[in-house]
């Protein structure tokens, strides 16, 4: 069974970078569809972006266009998320969540398995 | 443009059934979705893929209380036999190449 961990609680002042790390357990990062979601206080789920498996490269939603960086290790099965120019609108719960496999296969829609968040506050 | 339009609440009785609604935007119709369960305090829980023509996969150790199903641009989810625990904010989630959407989530209450 999948599971992801995260890192920790960041506090940031506004302009700052915050790096949330998601060490995954039960499978491995190669080949894996890994992507990270925030949810700001109150408010609903809101898709930034992911590593595309078949070329390990990233894609991102287009309101963090320029901002983010994703990237996975896989000598520790870990991905990482960068958010540069924090604001305080940036204030949120961030998680890393991924399809998993069926039969070997990444499954890259949608999200079976998701860590337990980490939260970022942006206050000066 | 891809779009999820839910409504932001619903609630029914304990032990009644409920039924959510995901609406996909126009031209999106024959999308598959899936649906997510987010109890208070806590971080979202797969609950199924649901496909254009009602066929669904459950996510593992999901009760034979929810269920999927669709009509047209329309996905639902029904829960039956609610039960406390069900309260809940419900997401429903669609695709496209690079994109990922979510709808703004219905909070179900439940009397």
């Amino acid at each position: 069974q999948v599971q992801l961990v995260q890192s920790g609680a960041e506090v940031k002042k506004p302009g700052a970078s915050v790096k949330v790390s998601c060490k995954i357990s039960g499978d491995t990062l190669t080949g894996l569809s890994l992507h990270w979601v925030r949810q700001a206080p109150g408010k609903g789920l809101e898709w930034m972006g992911g590593l595309d498996p078949e070329h390990g490269e990233a894609f991102y939603a287009q309101n963090f266009q320029g901002r983010v960086t994703m990237a996975g290790d896989t000598s520790t099965d870990t991905a990482h998320m960068e958010l540069r120019s924090l604001k305080s609108e940036d204030t949120a719960v961030y998680y890393c969540a991924t399809g998993g496999r069926i039969f070997g296969v990444p499954i890259t829609d949608f999200f079976q398995h998701w860590g337990q968040g980490s939260v970022v506050i942006v206050s000066s | 443009q891809l779009v999820l339009t839910q409504s932001p609440s619903a609630s029914a009785s304990l032990g009644a059934s409920v039924r959510l609604t995901c609406s996909l935007s126009s031209g999106h119709r024959s999308y598959a979705i899936a649906w997510y369960q987010q109890q208070p305090e806590k971080g979202p829980r797969y609950l199924m893929k649901l496909n254009s023509d009602g066929s669904h996969v459950k996510g593992d150790e999901i009760p034979d209380r929810f269920s999927g199903s669709s009509s047209g641009a329309e996905r639902y989810l029904t829960i039956s036999s609610l039960q406390s625990e069900d309260e809940a904010d419900y997401y429903c989630q669609t695709w496209g190449t690079g994109i990922r959407v979510f709808g703004g989530g219905t909070k179900l209450t439940v009397l």
